[in-house]
């Protein structure tokens, strides 16, 4: 069975550029995560959907991040425009549901220059 | 304690030297509590899932513990070896909301 599957795996742009992160999650999962991860940190949630609604999206900085699971399958997060602070690895998870185990994607790592 | 918490922050262990880790999370509306291990370049892989307190997990040398009333898991790895390098993080998920929280890892390193 297909793991979860994100690209890019990595990405260089430059400040006040936009960019874009996909994510297809494993087959029957209900429950999809995008995270962001600095360097000597956890995985911190930006934004949790089941099926397609965002249940949990308190977290995302709505200025310049959006995100959208359009029928409730695969994933795309977007930052625009993006600042050198956003320089990190972004995450993605998918669980059969709530609070179950949830499998990664291998993660984009953005450079903002 | 209201954030997850793991100590120590790194670890570095010799080949065969059995080691453990501390996860402290909050003991409030606990749902359940999740050991992942995180090798580098790698995506994190799910090693166990504990709900219940007292609860106990095993696979292979790698084994993990489980207190909610206090709020601490415990996880314990024999005989360490050099492919035991990773980060291993915990995430705890509440009944409010279901929301997971992770902690910032411990990082283990064992010399070969």
């Amino acid at each position: 069975e297909a793991g979860v599957v994100q690209s890019p795996r990595y990405k260089i742009i430059e400040k006040k550029q936009p960019v874009a992160f996909w994510c297809n999650p494993i087959s029957g999962h209900n429950t999809l995560y995008w995270y962001l991860q600095n360097l000597g940190q956890g995985p911190e949630l930006l934004i949790r959907y089941e099926n397609e609604e965002a249940v949990d999206d308190s977290q995302l900085p709505k200025d310049r991040f959006s995100a959208e699971r359009l029928k409730g399958v695969d994933s795309t997060l977007k930052i625009q425009p993006a600042e050198l602070g956003d320089s990190a690895v972004y995450l993605c998870a998918s669980s059969l549901d709530r609070g179950r185990t949830q499998y990664f994607g291998p993660g984009t790592r953005l450079l903002v220059l | 304690i209201l954030n997850v918490e793991q100590s120590p922050q790194s670890l570095h262990v010799q080949e065969g030297d059995s080691t453990n880790f501390t996860c402290s999370f909050p003991s409030s509306n606990f749902y359940a509590l999740h050991w992942y291990r995180w090798e580098t370049a790698k995506s994190p892989e799910a090693l166990f899932v504990m709900t219940l307190n007292g609860d106990e997990k095993k696979k292979g040398r790698i084994s993990a513990t489980l207190n909610t009333k206090e709020g601490y898991s415990y996880l314990y790895i024999k005989g360490s070896q050099p492919e035991d390098s990773a980060t291993y993080l915990c995430a705890s998920v509440n009944t409010g909301g279901f929301k997971t929280i992770f902690g910032a890892g411990t990082r283990l390193f064992v010399k070969a």
